[in-house]
């Protein structure tokens, strides 16, 4: 069956442009999650949504991170004013909803700031 | 406040050797932990999971994990490495239910030939 899709795979942006990162999570997966890869460090948390609402923002790194989910389904992370530091791979997961459930992860996008 | 430590960044073993690869958690509460593996330009994947059943967990591709509650550890091993396991390993921890899922800072294994 279909994992969860995200898209553009790449992105190269000049600072300063906003970005949007789409996220397509498994069908009937009710919890979505993002998080931040930068090199060399960990997954960094940034937001989860509990069908459209978002429990726990505490994650988001600054005023210029938003997201949202429509319909239970799809997810997308806004960057606003994009810095060089935002640069980093960005990786969607999807789950069943529990927190104890396996998270399935899309292949992330890979966003780069000139 | 909870966190997991992945005690090793790079763990370079040669093919056929075992391989272990350490976590540490921190928590008041009984844990759910997993290990996830990611190969490269590629999103996580899901090796192995506890959550307060048999302490010894068994993962795909010959993987598997201990819980002991008393070292606060749940280490990665696996009897014979193979050149297909270079890759990055993440430990994780959730601890509450509607909490967020702490991630280890990963650790590369590298297989030797």
């Amino acid at each position: 069956g279909a994992g969860v899709s995200q898209s553009p795979s790449n992105k190269v942006t000049e600072k300063g442009k906003d970005v949007e990162l789409r996220c397509d999570p498994i069908s009937g997966h009710t919890a979505l999650y993002w998080y931040r890869q930068s090199l060399g460090q960990g997954l960094e948390f940034l937001i989860y949504f509990q069908g459209n609402s978002a429990p726990d923002k505490s994650g988001l790194p600054s005023d210029r991170f938003s997201a949202e989910r429509t319909g239970g389904s799809v997810s997308t992370l806004t960057i606003q004013r994009t810095q060089q530091e935002d640069s980093a791979v960005y990786l969607c997961a999807s789950s069943l909803g529990d927190i104890n459930q396996p998270q399935h992860f899309g292949d992330g996008t890979r966003l780069s700031i000139l | 406040a909870q966190s997991v430590t992945q005690l090793d960044s790079h763990v370079s073993v040669s093919e056929g050797t075992p391989v272990l690869l350490r976590c540490n958690y921190s928590s008041s509460y009984s844990p759910s932990l997993f290990w996830y593996v990611q190969h490269p330009n590629k999103g996580l994947q899901l090796l192995l999971k506890y959550t307060s059943a048999a302490t010894l967990v068994k993962g795909i591709n010959g993987f598997e994990a201990e819980f002991k509650k008393s070292e606060t550890s749940f280490h990665l091993t696996k009897p014979s490495a193979h050149m297909s396991d270079a890759a990055e390993y993440f430990c994780a921890s959730s601890m509450n239910r509607d909490d967020k899922i702490i991630f280890g800072k990963g650790t590369r294994l590298h297989i030797l030939p």
